[in-house]
């Protein structure tokens, strides 16, 4: 079993829905970062987080570390979010690498 | 403009044959790291170094080398003993337990 699991695997939605991308991880972490991977296989980071919110533009990323678990809000989602969004944590004690999700695919449809 | 570069984008290899991807960033980082990515799993660990002339084995180091002779530099080599080595390979920076910055990544087909 991964150490990190994400939610759902893919989601296809409507211009200005609001989108929720759900991240758990099963050991302790140091870290929890959230990455934006585009068609051409580049990855952006969008966020990382060792507890509670960080908002950067319509993005939210949330942590709850006793429940294990992040979220990913995307508020009046656009068609340019259309992306592969992948959740990443630092394992405590762990490789200075990320344990990475398998990511949630994600469309926004005009 | 600072930043992460990999080169080639596209590589293709004979089976058998040693192939060294190449990464560098000019964002005075210490530790560099490189990642595999396969169709339906999420990326995976190599190496990686968090100082000149050091280096860590990640989850997936069989069938890989790695040097770190100069800051900027950490340079992939894909050996002939990695039994599938066609996929998606990406190399990241960052100062220590802070945010990485990812490169572009060299989609490598072994033919």
């Amino acid at each position: 079993k991964n150490e990190v699991e994400q939610s759902p695997q893919n989601l296809t939605a409507q211009e200005g829905e609001f989108i929720t991308i759900n991240c758990s991880y099963s050991v302790g972490i140091s870290a929890l970062h959230w990455l934006q991977q585009h068609p051409g296989g580049g990855i952006v980071s969008l966020f990382m987080l060792s507890s509670g919110k960080k908002k950067h533009g319509r993005l939210i990323a949330t942590i709850n570390i006793q429940e294990k678990h992040s979220s990913l809000h995307i508020t009046a989602s656009h068609p340019r979010d259309s992306a592969v969004y992948i959740c990443a944590a630092r394992i405590r004690g762990g490789a200075d690498g990320l344990t990475f999700g398998k990511g949630t695919h994600l469309i926004i449809q005009p | 403009d600072g930043g992460i570069t990999q080169s080639p984008k596209y590589l293709f290899r004979k089976e058998g044959q040693n192939v060294t991807l190449s990464c560098e960033q000019n964002l005075n980082h210490d530790a560099m790291y490189w990642y595999r990515q396969d169709p339906g799993q999420g990326l995976r660990l190599i190496y990686y170094s968090q100082i000149v002339n050091d280096f860590q084995k990640g989850d997936i180091a069989e069938g890989y080398s790695v040097s770190r002779e100069k800051k900027e530099s950490f340079p992939l080599t894909v050996t002939s003993a990695q039994k599938n080595p066609t996929a998606f390979y990406l190399c990241a920076s960052s100062i220590f337990w802070t945010e990485q910055f990812f490169g572009p990544g060299t989609r490598l087909t072994v033919l």
